[in-house]
């Protein structure tokens, strides 16, 4: 099946401090999604991106289908933003299970 | 329009007994999913369904655990005679078709 590797596995920054998360896949996807799973557990949607740019807030994310790889920038941290970061595809026509990546954990310190 | 909804939230079990774990999805979805996140684990595909129909089961464990999702009522992942491996964080997401919109997900512990 598909591969989705994320990385760095770990980061602590400062708040204020920008980051650029990887996620890179090993096959053609049709469906690439970012989730933020906050200390309480719960998967928040972040971005529905299978290709191109998208913003939202602080929060921005790239992925070059075509090198198979996706990013997601996160500008000025805060505290709020600390948790465990998914990148997620699936191959098939856009209705499959998702493969998930292992996750970034990130730690924003005051 | 209300999001996912998955219940109980967190179900204690002792060994071989049996867990029910429900999900609705959002209004209009007919998409269901359900994931199991083991501790330390990233998050690992079960089963997908439309209504009365299991699409792909591919990564279910072949033993004990059972899916479905009626015409009416809320979809249920069922695992009969849990072992403490069962232990998880079990979330559900639907999908119109494309985005998939997460639950709380549902914390199960077997004693």
């Amino acid at each position: 099946g598909i591969q989705v590797e994320q990385s760095p596995p770990d980061l602590i920054l400062q708040e204020g401090a920008n980051s650029t998360l990887r996620c890179n896949f090993s096959d053609s996807v049709n469906n690439l999604q970012w989730f933020h799973q906050n200390p309480w557990g719960q998967l928040i949607n972040l971005f529905y991106i299978p290709s191109g740019t998208k913003q939202n807030g602080r929060l921005s994310a790239t992925t070059v289908a075509t090198e198979r790889y996706s990013l997601l920038y996160i500008s000025s941290s805060q505290t709020t933003d600390s948790g465990v970061y998914f990148c997620a595809v699936n191959k098939g026509g856009g209705a499959d299970g998702l493969t998930f990546g292992k996750g970034t954990h990130l730690i924003i310190q005051p | 329009n209300a999001g996912v909804m998955q219940n109980p939230r967190h179900l204690v079990r002792r060994r071989g007994q049996e867990a029910r774990l429900r999900c609705s999805p959002m209004k209009g979805h007919s998409h269901v999913y359900w994931y199991r996140q083991l501790p330390e684990e990233g998050l690992k595909f079960m089963v997908y369904l439309q209504k009365e129909n299991i699409i792909d089961e591919s990564g279910m464990p072949k033993e004990r655990f059972s899916a479905e999702f009626p015409k009416e009522g809320p979809s249920i992942l069922r695992i009969q005679q849990v072992v403490r491996g069962d232990s998880a964080a079990y979330f559900c997401a639907s999908s119109p078709g494309g985005t998939q919109y997460f639950g709380p997900g549902t914390r199960l512990l077997v004693l």
